[in-house]
């Protein structure tokens, strides 16, 4: 079967770096997606994955490992915009998307 | 930016109502997606299109129908609410290719007495 796991919460500090981790299952694998999506919105992109290892995109990181089935979000230089939920997706050998339930992230001050 | 848009975004009707959930977008996406979300919880597929005339079934479609008359347009049918159906619907578009990330739109969400 097909299996996506992440935390379902975390807690970090304004400044600070906070990593969130995905670990999936599955049978057929072709890319990974991280999305964010604030309280009472719709998710927004923010990564894709295919190959292993790490893709930088400003204060955002994405790092994936196909033989471990891992990927990892990191936020660097947080900021109290960055507290949202942070879903992890990937996309199956049929090219569909199996959804992670989503990790909180609460920045604090 | 994403454009793609969704109507009503709040929706409270009676059981055993007719509704549709509109949804457009205007990037010339050929796929679009119809997803239904409980807080704190993970996107749930209702259904699916690859384009003109394609329509496709999620985990969720049994109590559900989509059309796909124009590329722009992927409407969203419940045929008699029931307060099961109490969620946040949202639409979502994407490019065919491999990496093709999804724009979603605000949402709708509905809830049925």
């Amino acid at each position: 079967g097909q299996n996506i796991d992440q935390p379902t919460e975390m807690t970090a500090t304004e400044g600070a770096i906070v990593q969130i981790n995905c670990t999936y299952q599955t049978s057929g694998f072709n890319g990974l997606f991280w999305y964010q999506q604030h309280a009472g919105e719709a998710p927004t992109f923010l990564s894709y994955n295919v190959l292993d290892g790490l893709e930088e995109k400003g204060r955002f990181s994405s790092f994936l490992s196909r033989s471990k089935g891992y990927s990892y979000l990191l936020l660097k230089e947080l900021q109290m915009k960055d507290s949202a939920s942070y879903l992890c997706a990937l996309k199956d050998s049929n090219y569909q998307l199996i959804w992670g339930a989503g990790t909180k992230l609460i920045i604090k001050p | 930016e994403a454009d793609i848009y969704q109507t009503p975004r709040y929706l409270v009707i009676g059981t055993g109502k007719k509704i549709t959930l509109e949804c457009s977008q205007t990037m010339g996406h050929d796929k679009m997606y119809w997803y239904q979300q409980d807080p704190g919880m993970e996107l749930h597929l209702i259904h699916y299109s690859y384009g003109v005339n394609s329509t496709e079934k999620g985990d969720l479609s049994s109590e559900s129908t989509v059309s796909r008359i124009r590329t722009e347009h992927f409407p969203l049918t419940l045929e008699s609410a029931r307060p099961s159906h109490t969620s946040q619907y949202l639409c979502a578009s994407s490019e065919l290719r491999e990496s093709g990330e999804l724009f979603f739109g605000e949402g709708s969400r509905l809830t049925v007495l």
